[in-house]
């Protein structure tokens, strides 16, 4: 079955804490992005990514870094969580770019004390 | 001005109605453009990609237009199940970063 596949789907954790979000996808999809949402402002482009190696910072990128080593696979990483980071997190991926349809993963849900 | 808006709504209407939404956009450049469905906090998946000379599936019908900057999606014969938050997307010439409106709200009703 075609996916994007996230974890953890909720996650507590303390301000400092680093933490990893992972993503996969098993399309073969060149591009993959995640995104924040937030009440009352929508869906919210952290980073994206091209293909293997080439990632681009999105709208709200500070607090955030990715790396893609793999086509399936672009893990979200918060080095030093802050509560303002507190948000449901998108994983997506599209064949080619941003201008396809993107397909996303089911969400995390993350909170930070 | 936001790049791209949407009413909030909610909509509320009967089972078997007929409902629009519309969804501006600010910069002309604009190439491409997708209707998407969330349920309440689940993931958005893609209900059509909205086509130059409109598009229509099933009930659901999308149009552009584009010297007035905005795109339509209209639902005929609402369904209980057509209850959740559509969110317009628009991308630009030029970036890799989509603009997502902030969604419109439908409720339908027995």
């Amino acid at each position: 079955e075609a996916q994007v596949t996230q974890n953890p789907r909720y996650l507590i954790t303390v301000t400092g804490k680093k933490l990893t979000v992972t993503c996969s996808q098993n399309m073969n999809h060149e591009y993959m992005s995640w995104y924040r949402q937030d009440p009352g402002l929508g869906l919210r482009q952290i980073y994206y990514s091209m293909n293997v190696e080439v990632t681009d910072k999105g709208d709200v990128p500070e607090g955030y870094k990715v790396s893609r080593k793999e086509k399936r696979n672009f893990p979200l990483i918060l080095e030093s969580p802050s509560p303002n980071q507190t948000s449901l997190y998108f994983c997506a991926s599209s064949l080619m770019d941003n201008r396809r349809e993107q397909y996303f993963g089911p969400g995390t849900r993350l909170t930070v004390t | 001005r936001k790049e791209v808006e949407q009413d909030p709504g909610p909509f509320n209407v009967p089972e078997g109605a007929t409902v629009a939404f519309n969804c501006t956009y600010s910069n002309s450049a604009s190439q491409s453009f997708f209707w998407y469905r969330q349920d309440c906090r689940k993931e958005p998946k893609l209900l059509m990609s909205v086509y130059s000379s409109g598009n229509e599936d099933g009930r659901f019908t999308a149009q552009l237009n584009r010297a007035s900057q905005y795109i339509s999606l209209l639902i005929r014969d609402s369904k209980l199940s057509d209850s959740a938050t559509y969110l317009c997307v628009v991308n630009s010439g030029g970036s890799y970063i989509p603009t997502f409106g902030r969604g419109t709200s439908l409720i339908v009703h027995p």
